[in-house]
């Protein structure tokens, strides 16, 4: 089953704030974050494992909750080079990495 | 440190022809995972390999398409008869384990004419 991404599409004036959230209706046993710019491939941000963990490296940072099934990714001052497609990727067991993705945030940074 | 590497990158089809893309994972690197991408769409899964195994293969289509990761040389994901509705970017990924970082490759955009 997909995960569900919302906003589908987002635009921010350089500086602002963003979150992107993912819910699923299953239980989560983790969640991945990509960045994919047009016609690249997808990049990796970062994996939360279940336990309400909550990453971060420099302005980007995520939190996974799962009693909620749900995992927030939080862009702060956000820089043009910011601007793609984010994917989140859920696994619902562990043993092996079956991700399965949403259809993707819309994010566009603008001067 | 090369990463994950696919050939060819741009792929051409007539209708009824084969479509082989290969993918060699990232060094030391022992599961693959394919996915597709239709344009203004999500990465939908299609198998998940490590050598000589396929692990799930739940998102493949029941005909026509295959895929392999043999003990030597890339994994290949092969369409045979290839319609139209095949036409999308198919991208290759590969990790080290479970609960790891997945990396891409650039992917194949395959076209169907």
């Amino acid at each position: 089953q997909q995960p569900v991404q919302s906003p589908q599409a987002v635009i921010l004036r350089e500086g602002e704030d963003a979150v992107i959230n993912c819910s699923s209706s299953k239980a989560l046993y983790s969640v991945h974050w990509y960045r994919q710019k047009h016609g690249e491939a997808p990049v990796f941000l970062m994996i939360l494992l279940k336990g309400g963990e909550q990453k971060g490296h420099e302005k980007i940072s995520a939190s996974f909750n799962e009693k909620k099934q749900q995992s927030s990714l939080y862009l702060t001052a956000s820089q043009l080079s910011y601007s793609g497609t984010y994917f989140c990727g859920t696994e619902y067991s562990g043993g092996y990495q079956k991700v399965t993705f949403g259809i993707g945030t819309k994010l566009q940074v603008i001067p | 440190n090369a990463g994950v590497m696919q050939n060819p990158r741009h792929l051409v089809r007539r209708r009824g022809q084969e479509a082989r893309l290969r993918c060699s994972p990232m060094k030391g690197h022992s599961h693959v995972y394919w996915y597709r991408q239709l344009p203004e769409e999500g990465l939908k899964f299609m198998v998940y390999l490590q050598k000589e195994n396929i692990i799930d293969e739940s998102g493949m289509p029941k005909e026509r398409f295959s895929a392999e990761f043999p003990k030597e040389g890339p994994s290949i994901l092969r369409i045979q008869q290839v319609v139209r509705g095949d036409s999308a970017a198919y991208f290759c990924a590969s990790s080290g384990g479970t609960n790891t970082e997945a990396f891409f490759g650039q992917g194949t955009r395959l076209t169907v004419v």
